[in-house]
Parts: structure tokens; sequence; C-alpha cells
């Protein structure tokens, strides 16, 4: 069973500039949540897309956003970067059926803001 | 605001010994807990979760959660040198969001 892929696997960006991150769920899977992860804040949620909706959302500036799509793949895009926008992102995937224990995550897309 | 605190660490145990990791959270109707493991460079997986007072068990790992003292612990027993990682401890927030702590770093020596 494949697990939770996320693309790319590293960027490199300049402030100001746009990045969009990929993720596709675990089959089956359609609540993905992402997570930003810096070695000052620790992992902090950003949002959850289920069915396509946004479910839930983080603490984050609006430059953060998202999307989900039909096969429950998602999207987050950040838009004029900062250079504390530097972080790890983690897609994470879960079922949601049957009760919520635990999320599977990606691999991870660790952004660099120069 | 829920918050999950864990000592950063490092906790350094000899192999075979019995590694001891602890977390204390902020609200008191917090019912689900999860630990995680972090390995260098990779991402977190979920080793266990606990929702009831007590004990739970799997293999060499033992979660143990006192909701009246707001406290989860994890117990590594017979550390091993690839048990070296970042642990990190996280309480359910709203929805399916996690709050977790910023994790303990666990170093095994042989």
């Amino acid at each position: 069973k494949a697990g939770v892929t996320q693309t790319p696997r590293y960027l490199i960006k300049t402030r100001g500039q746009q990045v969009t991150l990929s993720c596709s769920p675990i089959s089956g899977h359609r609540s993905v949540s992402w997570y930003q992860q810096t070695p000052g804040q620790g992992l902090q949620f950003l949002f959850e897309y289920f069915s396509e909706t946004q479910r839930n959302k983080g603490n984050f500036p609006g430059r953060f956003s998202g999307r989900q799509f039909s096969n429950s793949r998602s999207e987050m895009n950040v838009s004029t970067l900062e250079l504390g926008d530097s972080a790890l992102y983690l897609c994470a995937s879960s079922s949601r059926t049957g009760g919520f224990d635990g999320y599977t995550f990606g691999s991870g897309t660790r952004l660099t803001v120069v | 605001q829920k918050e999950v605190e864990q000592n950063s660490g490092p906790l350094s145990v000899p192999e075979g010994a019995i590694a001891s990791l602890n977390c204390t959270y902020s609200d008191r109707g917090s019912q689900s807990f999860f630990w995680y493991r972090q390995y260098s460079g990779k991402s977190p997986e979920l080793i266990m979760s606990i929702y009831s007072n007590g004990d739970k068990e799997d293999g060499r790992f033992t979660a143990q959660l006192n909701k009246a003292s707001q406290y989860v612990s994890l117990l590594i027993r017979d550390s091993q040198p690839s048990d070296s990682a970042t642990y990190l401890c996280a309480t359910r927030g709203e929805g399916t969001a996690l709050i977790f702590g910023k994790g303990t770093t666990l170093s095994v020596s042989s």
C-alpha cells in the first residue's frame, strides 16, 4: 500500500515569490492535513481538508492556503514568501472513518526561502 | 489554548536500559494522546496512541496516561541505538488537528 507522497522534496525560492506544494494521501484516505515544522516552533498545524472542504485552520496568515481535489490529492500554496517561511512542510493523511487514530505523515517538502 | 510541554533533552541512556520520556498538557479536557518518533531528516511516524488512564503496551513501548496529573509518558524497554531519535508527544485539538510538543531527543549509546 503506497504511503503519503509529497512533491517536490526540496525547493529553493526567493522572497516575494509564491510556491505550491503537492500531497497525495494514502489510497482511501479522504482527510489531508498540513503542518509546518521549524526548529524554533516545532510542528504547527496549518489546515485540514476533507472531501474537498477546509475543515479546520491553524493560526497562520492568509498567505497560506490550500485546496483538495476530488481524488483527495491536496495542494498548499504560500504567496509572497518570507524568509521565516523556510521550513519542512509535512502532509498528513488519515481515514477519518471509524474514528481518528493519528496520522501518517509524508516525507515532507523542505522549503528554503532566500 | 492547548499546550503540550516536553523536556527537549537530550536524554541519554545506555543500550538495554529503559528510556522514560515525559509530556505534560495544559487542557484538562484533552482526551487523545499520540507519540511520534522522528529520525533526523525524516518525517514523524506514529508509535502509539492512548486515550484511557493507565498503561498501553505495544512491543517494547508502553504509553502511560494520568489524566488527574495531566501527564503522559512513553517507556522504551531494552533501548537500542536504533531508538535514537526525537520523540514527539501530541494531543488532539479542534477536529483532527494535533498539538505537538517540541520533542525530546533520545540518545542510546552502545
